[in-house]
């Protein structure tokens, strides 16, 4: 079936430091990939996302890659800001589905 | 332009008793999607409907839960005879077309709190 499986958090950081959370996924159709972040107390937000293979989505200094040959879709950013402290959720969707996939999600803390 | 829009954000309700969750979609948006975020984890599928139509609630639990999407107003999430379990962040998302390539717009979510 379709899934994906993301980095387990938490996270913590220093202010500046680079910045990666893992994401895999498992499609049996073409999927699109997205990457959400949840800030506390609030709801999902897109952050990039990237409807086909070798694309990158970017956004605020994040990045992701679609990459079909590893099945992931990493998100990096080079200096985190206290400011990118929330849960971040990768995502699928798939062209013969009705529904997102999310992965479990990772918390981030960043700290001055 | 309003996003998503979710009512209460907040419900606190004891067991036995019935919770009501509202959602407008985005203007214009036809296709609502419900999930439910349980503590430390991932958001999981529940129904997805379109205008007066269920297409799909293959996540959602057979008793108790029940949802709709009627020609005027907001959709409704309704869980009878709430349990703990129930306890949990319940998000809509809305999206203009189906969910092949387009975005689904998350809204705030109702955090239901059973006693």
């Amino acid at each position: 079936g379709d899934s994906v499986t993301q980095m387990e958090g938490p996270v913590t950081l220093s202010e500046e430091a680079f910045l990666t959370i893992n994401c895999t996924y498992t499609a049996t159709g073409y999927p699109s990939l997205f990457w959400y972040v949840q800030y506390p107390g609030e709801g999902l937000q897109l952050l990039l996302k990237a409807t086909k293979a070798d694309d990158k989505g970017s956004n605020k200094g994040f990045e992701a890659t679609y990459r079909k040959e590893t099945t992931s879709f990493h998100l990096e950013k080079g200096s985190v800001q206290v400011s990118d402290s929330a849960v971040y959720f990768c995502a699928l969707s798939v062209n013969t589905g009705n529904q997102f996939y999310f992965g479990t999600g990772t918390s981030l803390t960043v700290i001055p | 332009n309003a996003g998503v829009m979710q009512n209460p954000r907040h419900l606190v309700r004891r067991r036995g008793q019935e919770a009501r969750l509202r959602c407008s979609p985005v203007k214009g948006h036809s296709h609502v999607y419900w999930y439910r975020q349980l503590p430390e984890e991932g958001l999981k599928f529940m129904v997805y409907l379109q205008k007066e139509n269920i297409i799909d609630e293959s996540g959602m639990p057979k008793e108790r839960f029940s949802a709709e999407f009627p020609k005027e107003g907001p959709s409704i999430l309704r869980i009878q005879q709430v349990v703990r379990g129930d306890s949990a962040a319940y998000f809509c998302a809305s999206s203009p077309l189906r969910t092949d390539q387009e975005t689904q717009y998350f809204g705030p979510g109702t955090r239901l709190l059973v006693l």
